[in-house]
């Protein structure tokens, strides 16, 4: 069974450029999320997707972050612009969950993208 | 609201001998916790988790890990350490919400002195 695949694997930006990042997500996994890890730090969710529609996005900074899900499949995240705090690795993980509530399944996780802001 | 605690950045042991990453965690209902590990440049890899039932749980790679309420800790464990086991380690909680979203701890740097 293929994994959670992530592009680009690196990205070097200057701040206030934008950029975009890509994940497919493992067949069949309903749920999609999109996760922030700072250097140091344990990843920090961004955005939930159940199918198309956003779970939870309360720690999306809407102002400069947005992320979609349109055909409940594949998914992009966007920062536009950037600044030199959004360097990070940004990882994409995926969960079977056919019922979300109370659900434990297991998330997978892909190799992430490491982006670097100059 | 939910939390996990890592209170070692760095955990150096021998080869051949047992191994312990701390977690405790703080969430109010059903705890379900996560270990996950990240080797350089890759993503999380799936561990083990806990839902219900036996607080020994087992899962890959020969890793282990007890949960224990009255001291609300989850530590992962192996009898014996490889080399290879050198990698970053980090505990997670389960949003109580429903959401299934997961809550990080700072992670635990093990390295197998060989």
């Amino acid at each position: 069974e293929a994994g959670v695949a992530q592009s680009p694997r690196y990205k070097i930006i200057e701040k206030r450029q934008s950029v975009a990042f890509w994940c497919n997500p493992i067949s069949g996994h309903a749920t999609l999320y999109w996760y922030q890890q700072i250097l140091g730090q344990g990843p920090k969710l961004l955005i939930q997707f159940q199918n198309n529609g956003v779970v939870d996005d309360s720690q999306l900074p809407k102002d400069r972050f947005s992320a979609e899900r349109l055909k409940g499949v594949d998914s992009t995240l966007k920062i536009q612009p950037a600044k030199l705090e959004d360097s990070a690795v940004y990882l994409c993980a995926s969960s079977l969950d056919p019922l979300l509530v109370s659900s434990t399944d297991t998330q997978y996780f892909g190799p992430g993208t490491r982006l670097t802001v100059l | 609201a939910q939390s996990v605690a890592q209170p070692e950045d760095q955990v150096n042991v021998a080869e051949g001998n047992p191994l312990t990453v701390k977690c405790t965690y703080s969430v109010s209902g059903n705890p379900y916790l996560f270990w996950y590990v990240q080797y350089p440049n890759r993503g999380l890899q799936f561990l083990l988790k806990y839902i219900t039932g036996d607080n020994l749980v087992k899962g890959s790679y020969g890793f282990e890990a007890e949960f224990n309420k009255s001291q609300t800790s989850f530590h992962l464990k192996k009898p014996s350490a490889l080399v290879s086991d050198s990698a970053l380690y980090f505990c997670a909680v389960r949003d109580p919400s429903g959401a299934n979203n997961l809550f990080f701890g700072t992670g635990t740097r093990l390295t197998v002195i060989p």
